[in-house]
């Protein structure tokens, strides 16, 4: 099955921790994104990546980073200088807009990070 | 920022009721409308994706219309079911931008 898997589904870290979610994607998509979404507020993007070897920041990208060292992974790292890290966390993808998609994403479960 | 905006934030309706809701986004600019569809546990799918002025687009018993001039896209269910119970999300693409620009979501909540 083509698709978008996050792991896990849950997970829990200790204050001043960093930590790395998992984003894999088997649909051959060349962008990838990271979203965070907190109670009464929409989908906000972290970061994106256009292409293997290069991605940007998102309107929210202070105290994360990403990876894009394959197609099919786009690890994010909730690094200790992210204030308020507890949130649920959606990655997707989508063709490259140059295929005339209009940029629909696809995306996957979430994680669920709480920071303790 | 671009503001997209999606009313109501939440309403309950019974079974067989037909109800709808809207997005309103920057009028300017404007590449397309997504419509998503996220049921609880569940990745948000895909309902519509729409690109002109006028669109008109129908799933079953839901449809969406655009209206890019004025900025707002209206998202009809007819005779919901409680299998429709979830939240609808909207989200604006800019031209040039890889980017979608997500609303809070209007959460749907059919009654049986």
């Amino acid at each position: 099955d083509g698709g978008i898997t996050q792991s896990p589904k849950y997970l829990f870290r200790k204050e001043g921790q960093n930590v790395t979610l998992s984003c894999e994607q088997n649909l051959n998509h060349d962008a990838m994104y990271w979203y965070r979404q907190d109670p009464g507020q929409g989908l906000r993007l972290i970061y994106y990546s256009q292409i293997v070897n290069d991605f940007q920041k998102g309107d929210i990208a202070e105290g994360y980073s990403v990876s894009r060292e394959k197609k099919e992974s786009f690890p994010l790292t909730v690094t200790s200088a992210q204030k308020n890290p507890t949130a649920f966390y959606l990655c997707a993808s989508s063709i490259d807009l140059a295929s005339g998609d209009y940029n629909e994403q696809f995306f996957g479960p979430g994680t669920r990070l709480t920071v303790l | 920022i671009l503001n997209v905006e999606q009313s109501p934030q939440s309403l309950h309706v019974q079974e067989g009721d037909s109800t709808n809701f809207t997005c309103s986004f920057p009028s300017s600019n404007f590449y397309a409308l997504h419509w998503y569809r996220w049921e609880t546990a569940k990745s948000p799918e895909a309902l519509f994706v729409m690109t002109l002025n006028g669109d008109e687009k129908k799933k079953g018993r839901i449809s969406a219309t655009l209206n890019t001039k004025e900025g707002y896209s209206y998202l009809y269910i007819k005779g919901s079911q409680p299998e429709d119970s979830a939240t609808y999300l909207c989200a604006f693409s800019g031209a040039g931008s890889y980017q979608l620009t997500f609303g809070k979501g209007t959460k749907l909540s059919v009654i049986p």
